[in-house]
């Protein structure tokens, strides 16, 4: 059982590039997140998903985009990467019990150049 | 609207004595509450969860935290902290928002234990 997957682990890119995280949940859950880590702000909630084929904004969703086109799934997209990006990305996912805790990947280095 | 507050940045205590991370609440509903550990270069991992059975709830490692409905804190304490508490921890609410669940996580409270 493998839980929740990102890849890649890390990546640098320059400006204006564009890239695609991969979250993979293997635990058959309903609902999935991306959040951005910054020091001193704790973790950010971009998109999230509470089923297939469904997405939805967070509380800081601008220049990024998601897909969720199958369940185990969720896709972060960055079209054209500004260094206001650079930070940690985290998937998580949970079953959509009540009280359920969220299952997090091991995350994502992401600089932008 | 919902919101989790970490009152405090930075933590710093001797090992072997109490430790204390105060976490307040705003929610429109009866939340479910939660505390994460993320150590150094790791993943987050759940430490406790409320679940409205016990306002006293134990989670791993010796941590423990009291919902307090009045005060809407749900601070997390340890009774005698030792060096491989050294971490971030976060605490989170979650709670419905437009028909939606949403989960806020607080800002972090990085905790040394200094030997």
């Amino acid at each position: 059982n493998a839980g929740v997957t990102q890849t890649p682990k890390f990546r640098v890119l320059k400006t204006g590039q564009s890239m695609t995280l991969l979250c993979a949940q293997d635990m058959n859950h309903e609902y999935m997140y991306w959040y951005r880590q910054d020091p001193g702000m704790g973790l950010r909630l971009i998109h999230y998903s509470v089923g297939e084929g469904t997405t939805a904004k967070g509380e800081v969703p601008d220049g990024y985009n998601v897909s969720r086109l199958k369940k185990q799934n969720f896709l972060l997209g960055l079209e054209s990467a500004a260094p206001s990006q650079t930070s940690v990305y985290f998937c998580a996912s949970r079953d959509g019990r009540a009280n359920e805790k969220l299952f997090f990947g091991s995350g994502t280095q992401l600089s932008v150049l | 609207a919902q919101s989790v507050t970490q009152l405090d940045s930075h933590v710093s205590v001797s090992e072997g004595t109490p430790v204390l991370l105060r976490c307040n609440y705003s929610s429109s509903y009866s939340p479910s509450l939660f505390w994460y550990v993320q150590h150094p270069n790791k993943g987050l991992q759940l430490l406790l969860k409320y679940t409205s059975a016990a306002t006293l709830v134990k989670g791993i490692n010796g941590f423990e935290a009291e919902f307090k409905k009045s005060e809407t804190s749900f601070h997390l304490t340890k009774p005698s902290a030792h060096m491989s508490d050294a971490a971030e921890y976060f605490c989170v609410v979650r709670g419905t928002s437009g028909g939606y669940q949403k989960v806020t996580f607080g800002t972090g409270t990085k905790l040394q234990v200094i030997p």
